[in-house]
């Protein structure tokens, strides 16, 4: 059974700093089915990245991903007000398999 | 614009069978994995399973001795049926579209179901 892992927990940051987050799985996936959700409170998730690092449409440049194999990464270049959210990487290959979430919050 | 509005019973007894539908508009059912995924704090995301297009079914393992997704295209809707809940089926429920090689672009607001006597 695919398990995906996100650290950290929790990011305290301020507005206008980067955030790298991390998604492992434990076992080699295709990157081809890696996908990025930002969920802020009260809301559905919202899909950020598809592949791994496609950007879906409308979302800004500063979201970017990045990795392959077990190890994937979502990058915001610039934090913005409403980037403070939860984080959830997704494998959505033969199985369809949600990581815990990253937390950004505000520093 | 597209919408997904998940409908049904924000409360079921113990033993019951959760029904909820979604109603989409706005984009065509065809070519598509119509989905079921629900989150609690303690679980956090969870997927439920998935109706395609063409009426193929795949269901998360833990819940599919249980379960029943169905489409119902020309209503452009599809629904979920989970019978025998428990207090561990409560949770905010989501429908959504799950289209290859994109992920899940498309969420419906989510419903709150509580499971209670």
């Amino acid at each position: 059974e695919l398990v995906l892992t996100q650290s950290p927990g929790t990011l305290s940051l301020s507005p206008g700093e980067g955030a790298t987050l991390s998604c492992r799985a434990s076992q080699s996936v295709s990157s081809s089915y890696l996908g990025w959700y930002q969920q802020r409170p009260g809301q559905a998730p919202r899909l950020l990245i598809f592949g791994a690092s496609g950007r879906a449409t409308g979302i800004p440049d500063r979201f970017s991903g990045s990795g392959s194999g077990t190890d994937f990464t979502l990058t915001i270049s610039r934090l913005e007000p409403e980037d403070f959210a939860v984080y959830y990487c997704q494998h959505y290959g033969s199985s369809f398999t949600f990581g815990p979430g990253t937390r950004v919050d505000i520093k | 614009q597209v919408q997904l509005q998940e409908s049904g019973p924000g409360l079921v007894k113990p033993s019951d069978t959760l029904s909820l539908n979604c109603t989409v508009s706005g984009i065509s059912m065809s070519h598509s994995f119509w989905s079921w995924i629900r989150q609690t704090p303690g679980k956090g995301l969870e997927w439920i399973g998935y109706i395609h297009s063409d009426g193929t079914t795949d269901y998360n393992p833990s819940l599919k001795s249980r379960l029943t997704v169905s489409l119902d295209t020309s209503r452009t809707q599809f629904s979920l049926n989970l019978n025998s809940v428990t207090a561990a089926d409560a949770a905010i429920y989501y429908c959504a579209r799950l289209v290859y090689p994109y992920g899940i672009d498309f969420w419906g607001q989510g419903t709150l179901v509580t499971v209670s006597s």
